[in-house]
């Protein structure tokens, strides 16, 4: 099993550019989660799928879109680059349930200048 | 304000010390879940606790959850250099989603 995997690794937006972060995971877990690591500040949850067809806000949704449309994939959009949206992104899935255990990619390193 | 504090903030100790990092919070939770994080890497979990008063071990690592689900210590003995990383606690509860600390970051020197 590759487990969660995340590409790319490192990329570099404009501001105003749009971009899609993918992630995919071949566990056959049902929660998929994104994730936005700042210094100093933990991780934050930015979206979560529950399962294919459906997802919800987290704690810090605005500026990103989410869709869930196989158990495997959860591609993360960014529509208008900001330079706050500056950051490295974790995606995340559990098995069971919004506290399962969650297994994490690698992250994308995303530059907004 | 962060759900989650964890403190101390940064930790460097040499080889062979104990320590105690810990993971404070007003809030209930259902479970706690601590995880290590090395640079460049995703956060690997390491134990999930759910019962107040729970105690957990993984082998040199003593996971305690209080006994009113709101707050967690992780004690590690004789660390060594590969306990160095970015230790996270994470909680949730019927009310709030997935949450993290913001971390302690533990320099352990040989």
């Amino acid at each position: 099993n590759a487990g969660v995997t995340q590409t790319p690794k490192f990329r570099i937006l404009k501001i105003g550019q749009s971009m899609t972060l993918q992630c995919a995971q071949d566990m056959n877990h049902n929660y998929m989660y994104w994730y936005r690591q700042d210094p100093g500040m933990g991780l934050k949850l930015i979206y979560y799928s529950v399962g294919a067809g459906i997802t919800d806000k987290g704690e810090v949704p605005n500026g990103y879109n989410v869709s869930r449309s196989t158990t495997e994939d959860f591609p993360l959009r960014l529509e208008l680059a900001a330079p706050s949206q500056t950051s490295v992104y974790f995606c995340a899935s559990s098995l069971s349930s919004r506290a399962g255990e969650q297994y994490f990619g690698p992250g994308t390193r995303l530059t907004v200048t | 304000t962060q759900l989650l504090e964890q403190s101390p903030q940064f930790l460097s100790i040499q080889e062979g010390e104990n320590l105690t990092v810990y993971c404070n919070s007003s809030s209930v939770f259902s479970s706690l879940q601590w995880y290590r994080q090395e640079p460049g890497e995703g956060p690997v979990l390491l134990v999930t606790v759910v019962t107040g008063g729970e105690v957990k071990k993984l082998k040199r690592l003593t996971f305690q959850f209080g006994d009113a689900r709101k707050d967690s210590s992780l004690h590690i003995t004789a660390a060594q250099p590969g306990d160095t990383g970015l230790y996270l606690c994470a909680a949730n509860s019927k009310e709030v989603d997935m949450r993290f600390g913001a971390g302690t970051r533990l320099t352990v020197k040989p």
